[in-house]
């Protein structure tokens, strides 16, 4: 049973950068057949995409956020990681890391964490 | 990019009733449309694949159709655990995009 766990600062302050980390256990970052992706749920309100990445490193961004997000993947931690420059408050929003199968669907999610952006 | 519309935004109903959520794409999308089923304070659970491929636990209750601009997600007999908020999502391109979601609240 594939699990994945979000981790990271739970505040972060207006202007710096939001820097969160996607575990995966029971599964594998390298697998063919899966991209990995973060999203994000504003308090109160629906789910974004912010961005997939495959194993090789081909990368997918929303183009909302293009500017300020990185995401990347280490195969040899079975991690992956987003990065999201200069943020604001209306960055603060529960983040999600779930895997995108082959059903091309994101069939299996972290449990969430919610990171607010204040001073 | 590809917007999604939902209908409709919320909508109150008795255990044991049919309903229906409608999801509409701002373009062709074949049958790559994704359905999700979300609980407050919980991730969201994938309930629909490809348009009308059931994902493995989901209770056959529940099921989609669809293909190209309109799917929708029906639920059969509503049972107290599908009390939740519905989301659609196109995957047809790399850069997917979700409705705004439905609410189901209890009559």
């Amino acid at each position: 049973q594939m699990q994945l766990q979000e981790s990271g600062p739970g505040l972060v302050k207006p202007s710096e950068t939001l820097s969160l980390t996607c575990s995966v256990f029971g599964g594998s970052v390298s697998s063919s057949s899966d991209y990995w992706g973060w999203l994000r749920q504003p308090p109160g309100k629906g789910l974004e995409w912010i961005a997939t990445i495959y194993f090789s490193g081909s990368t997918f961004y929303n183009s909302s956020l293009k500017s300020r997000v990185t995401i990347s993947v280490d195969t040899s931690k079975n991690q992956f990681s987003l990065n999201v420059a200069s943020v604001t408050a209306a960055d603060t929003a529960v983040y999600y890391c779930a895997r995108r199968s082959s059903n091309v669907a994101f069939d299996n999610w972290g449990q969430g964490t919610l990171v607010t952006v204040s001073s | 990019d590809i917007q999604m519309t939902q209908s409709p935004s919320s909508l109150s109903a008795s255990i044991g009733d049919r309903v229906t959520i409608t999801c509409r794409a701002s373009q062709s999308i074949g049958i790559y449309l994704n359905w999700y089923q979300q609980k407050p304070g919980k991730s969201p659970k994938l309930l629909i694949y490809g348009a009308s491929s059931l994902q493995s636990g989901v209770p056959s209750r529940f099921s989609g159709s669809g293909s190209g601009t309109d799917f929708t997600l029906t639920i059969s007999s509503l049972q107290p655990e599908d009390f939740a908020t519905y989301y659609c999502q196109q995957s047809s391109v790399m850069s997917v995009t979700f409705g705004p979601g439905t609410e189901v609240h209890i009559k």
